[in-house]
């Protein structure tokens, strides 16, 4: 089944400890992104990669980090979390740097006490 | 600069027609698509449109006017499990290496009643 698998997929952690919300997509896209989700503001985008080891930041990169060493695979990092990063987030795949159709994981709700 | 605007909340009633509407203004528009959001889930694709005119995708039809930045989701025959947030998002192009992005209205969350 084609999907988009995000894990964990609710965590709670405190301040400044960081950690890793991984992403991987089974349908060999190229185009691969990371958004937030926050009441009132849709989604907006993090960071996104147009292929392996290409990056580059979205609309609200502050405080992540980003990685494409595998076509399937784009963690996203946060070195130091901070209260302000809680909100809910989706990994997002797309075939082409076109960016037709796109294809959303399951979510990872964030909240940093 | 970038702005998409669609209503907030939105009400109707099972097995009626609702229409959800949604203008935009962008810089590099290359087309324009309709997710629906459950509550709590990953957004889903639902229609598609890059030139003029109307898309029709069973009880889904989505329209654009390119001239208007418009654009507007027609559900037919709603039932109940149409109850959820739909959002409407442009794909607009970077002026900074000329990729794409999808740029996302903050949804309009539709309230199916019996």
């Amino acid at each position: 089944e084609a999907q988009v698998t995000q894990n964990p997929r609710y965590l709670i952690t405190v301040t400044g400890k960081k950690l890793t919300v991984t992403c991987s997509q089974n349908m060999n896209h190229e185009y691969m992104s990371w958004y937030r989700q926050d009441p009132g503001l849709g989604l907006r985008q993090i960071y996104y990669s147009m292929n392996v080891e290409v990056t580059d930041k979205g609309d609200v990169p502050e405080g992540y980090k980003v990685s494409r060493k595998e076509k399937r695979n784009f963690p996203l990092i946060l070195e130091s979390p901070s209260p302000n990063q809680t909100s809910l987030y989706f990994c997002a795949s797309s075939l082409s740097t076109v960016m037709g159709k796109a294809f959303f994981g399951q979510g990872t709700r964030l909240t940093v006490v | 600069g970038q702005n998409i605007d669609q209503p907030t909340e939105m009400t109707a009633t099972e097995g009626a027609i609702v229409q959800i509407n949604c203008t935009y203004q962008t810089s590099g528009f290359n087309g324009l698509f309709w997710y629906q959001q459950h509550a709590g889930e990953a957004p889903t694709f639902l229609s598609y449109n890059v030139l003029d005119g109307l898309e029709e995708k069973g009880r889904f039809s989505s329209f654009l006017s390119r001239s208007k930045g418009y654009s507007y989701l027609l559900l037919k025959e709603l039932q109940m499990k149409d109850s959820a947030s739909y959002l409407c998002a442009v794909r607009d192009r970077r002026g900074r290496d000329s990729s794409y992005k999808l740029i996302f209205g903050s949804g309009t969350r539709l309230l199916v009643r019996p």
